[in-house]
Parts: structure tokens; C-alpha cells; sequence
């Protein structure tokens, strides 16, 4: 049974960072990538990027480029999102979603604000 | 970067009605990379159609897409009590990839 298990709520200050896990169980960890996608409350979904499991290649939208970074580890089957320089608009609901089909299996999300 | 505009923001409707939702895209989209989620509240988004026309593991039939190049729709068939909720396009054939606004189906 596939599975994506996100790491939980965090409260962050503007300027800190956050890295938010995503670990993937039911399924060969390499047979897919994993996407990020972020929710602000009360708006709709926008695209991060995306990391090549088995490489680890990465692609990001171009908004966040320079301040995010997309791992991997394998021996876990973890994925993880670090976001850094936290500005009040990055307070969202963070889901991963498996690369298939857009994305078949999603994260519960995780709840990062970012308050003074 | 290719937009995605979804019509109509909002659409009240009984159940057992009819639904139709569009999504029109600022360029052409391959039909093989178009999908359709579905969203409700606190609840991350649910793949409901893929590849334009093909629903995903475990979705009704009551749920359908169409179109091609910019023009793409779901339609709901009949609506049934949980369907109500917020649904979502998108095109992963192109990066980045794009959501659109969305479609709120309320209870009229």
C-alpha cells in the first residue's frame, strides 16, 4: 500500500529555514520521483519542483530557486524540502506527491508558518 | 509558463445535477500530461483524472474528461454529497508545472 508519511507542523521566524520530510513506503523508492507543492491558506496549489529519486536531479520553480533544496535518501526512502530565508508568505501547507500520472499519491501536507 | 484558467470560480449546483468544469490553457498541452484533482477541506488533493480522459485507481465513473490542445473539461455526471468540494487542473508536460485556480462546487 503506497504511502507518503510528512514530518509535522512547524513555526518558524522570518529569515530562519525549515526542511520538511516525506518518507514513502509500499513501492520502489527509485521507480518514481517525488514532487513539492505548496498550499497558502485559502488559495490554490503551486508547483515547487520535483527530485529524480534515483539521481537526484532537480528542477524548481523559478520563484523559490535560490532558496530551496530537494534531497533524497535512499536507505530510508525519504524525501526531504528545505526552504530557507522564510518570508511571511511562505506560510502554507506543504504537501510531496508522487511522480505518476501529475501525482497519484500525495502527503498529508505539512503546516509550516512563519511568524514573528 | 503555461496558465491555467479555470471556469467558473464557483458553481452551486443540487445534487444529482449535471457538472461541467473548464480549463483553458494559456498554450497547447499535450493530452497526454493533463489531470484533474479533486480537494477538500483540510484534506491534500486527490487524483481524479489523468492523461485528460483516464480516471485514477479507484474513481467513479460519474467523474469523465475531455478536450485537447488548450481546451480541456470534467464533467460530473450526476453529483453526489461528497463531491462537493474544490477541484483542480493541471498540466505536467511542461515545466514548470501549473495548477489552475480552481472550481469550487457548492450546494445550491
Amino acid at each position: 500500500q503506497v504511502h507518503l508519511e510528512q514530518s509535522g507542523t512547524e513555526l518558524k521566524k522570518p529569515g530562519a529555514s525549515v526542511k520538511v520530510s516525506c518518507k514513502t513506503s509500499g513501492y520502489p523508492f527509485f521507480n518514481y520521483n517525488i514532487h513539492w507543492v505548496r498550499q497558502a491558506p485559502g488559495q490554490g496549489l503551486e508547483w515547487m519542483g520535483w527530485i529524480h529519486t534515483y539521481n537526484g536531479d532537480t528542477k524548481y520553480a523559478q520563484r523559490i530557486q535560490g532558496r530551496v533544496t530537494m534531497t533524497t535518501d535512499a536507505s530510508t526512502g525519504t524525501a526531504y524540502m528545505e526552504l530557507r530565508n522564510l518570508r511571511s508568505d511562505d506560510t502554507a501547507v506543504y504537501y510531496c506527491a508522487r511522480d505518476a500520472e501529475g501525482g497519484d499519491y500525495w502527503g498529508r501536507g505539512t503546516l509550516v508558518t512563519v511568524s514573528s | 509558463e503555461i496558465v491555467l484558467t479555470q471556469s467558473p470560480a464557483t458553481l452551486s449546483l443540487s445534487p444529482g445535477e449535471r457538472a461541467t468544469l473548464s480549463c483553458r490553457a494559456s498554450q497547447s498541452v499535450g493530452s497526454s500530461y493533463f489531470a484533474w484533482y479533486q480537494q477538500k477541506s483540510g484534506q491534500a488533493p486527490r487524483l481524479l483524472i489523468y492523461a485528460t480522459s483516464n480516471r485514477a485507481s479507484g474513481i467513479p465513473d460519474r467523474f469523465s474528461g475531455s478536450g485537447s490542445g488548450t481546451d480541456f473539461t470534467l464533467t460530473i455526471s450526476r453529483l453526489e454529497p461528497e463531491d462537493f468540494a474544490v477541484y483542480y487542473c493541471q498540466q505536467y508536460g511542461y515545466s514548470p508545472l501549473t495548477f489552475g485556480g480552481g472550481t469550487k462546487v457548492e450546494i445550491k
